[in-house]
């Protein structure tokens, strides 16, 4: 059962233009989401997130939207750099007993972003 | 600020095999986390360990075991290794809490199982 989707395996962007990411989930009792990025033979990199009590959390370059009714995110890179080619991974977290945060990892959308 | 790192970076084993993976937190993290990412899929949870004790597991039969010492690093064990344990194995460290803590990944393992 996948609990978080990301239904697009890879996206073409022009540098400068605006990269919009996609993510899907099932499971209501989420309460964190998470975007993460990951070079090849690096491990992933935490980017932004978002509490689900809130529709939007901005940072930089970077914006991910919440709609919780449609259990719905989004990222939003502008504008959209060379080095930002990478795969974007979508996680979510929900409280567990005894404390923890174990995430819950879409299977990424490859970004790549051409001059 | 030292960051996350595991070893060793490769591994060949051959199935039926036992092998383990180590990590070393973040400076100031206490809580360490192992996923399993297989070709082309999102990173899948293996177990949490807090304060030595393991705290909460995913979907991994026992010959999954893992280990924190007092100085919050930790061990992965994998007993009798099969095919498809073949992935990149991740380590990442945080501070303790609920998902506003992200988690600080290592570059991983990659284990390869023949």
């Amino acid at each position: 059962d996948q609990q978080v989707k990301q239904n697009s395996p890879s996206l073409s962007v022009q540098e400068g233009r605006i990269s919009i990411l996609n993510c899907d989930y099932t499971n209501s009792m989420f309460d964190y989401f998470l975007w993460y990025k990951k070079y090849p033979a690096e491990g992933p990199t935490f980017l932004i997130s978002i509490s689900s009590i809130k529709d939007k959390n901005e940072d930089g370059r970077f914006t991910v939207f919440l709609n919780k009714s449609a259990k719905h995110l989004s990222l939003h890179i502008v504008p959209s750099q060379p080095g930002d080619s990478a795969v974007y991974f979508c996680a979510a977290s929900a409280y567990q007993t005894g404390g923890g945060n174990k995430l819950t990892f879409g299977t990424g959308t490859q970004l790549k972003v051409e001059l | 600020e030292t960051g996350v790192t595991q070893s060793p970076t490769h591994l060949i084993k051959t199935r039926g095999q036992q092998v383990t993976l180590r990590c070393s937190s973040q400076s100031g993290h206490n809580t360490v986390s192992w996923y399993q990412q297989a070709l082309g899929q999102g990173p899948q949870f293996i177990f949490q360990y807090y304060r030595e004790e393991e705290n909460g597991r995913g979907n991994f039969p026992p010959r999954f075991s893992g280990l924190q010492f007092p100085n919050y690093s930790s061990e992965l064990n994998v007993n009798a290794l099969e095919l498809d344990d073949s992935a990149l194995y991740l380590c990442a460290s945080s501070l303790p809490g609920t998902g506003n803590s992200p988690l600080h990944f290592g570059n991983g393992t990659r284990l390869t199982v023949t």
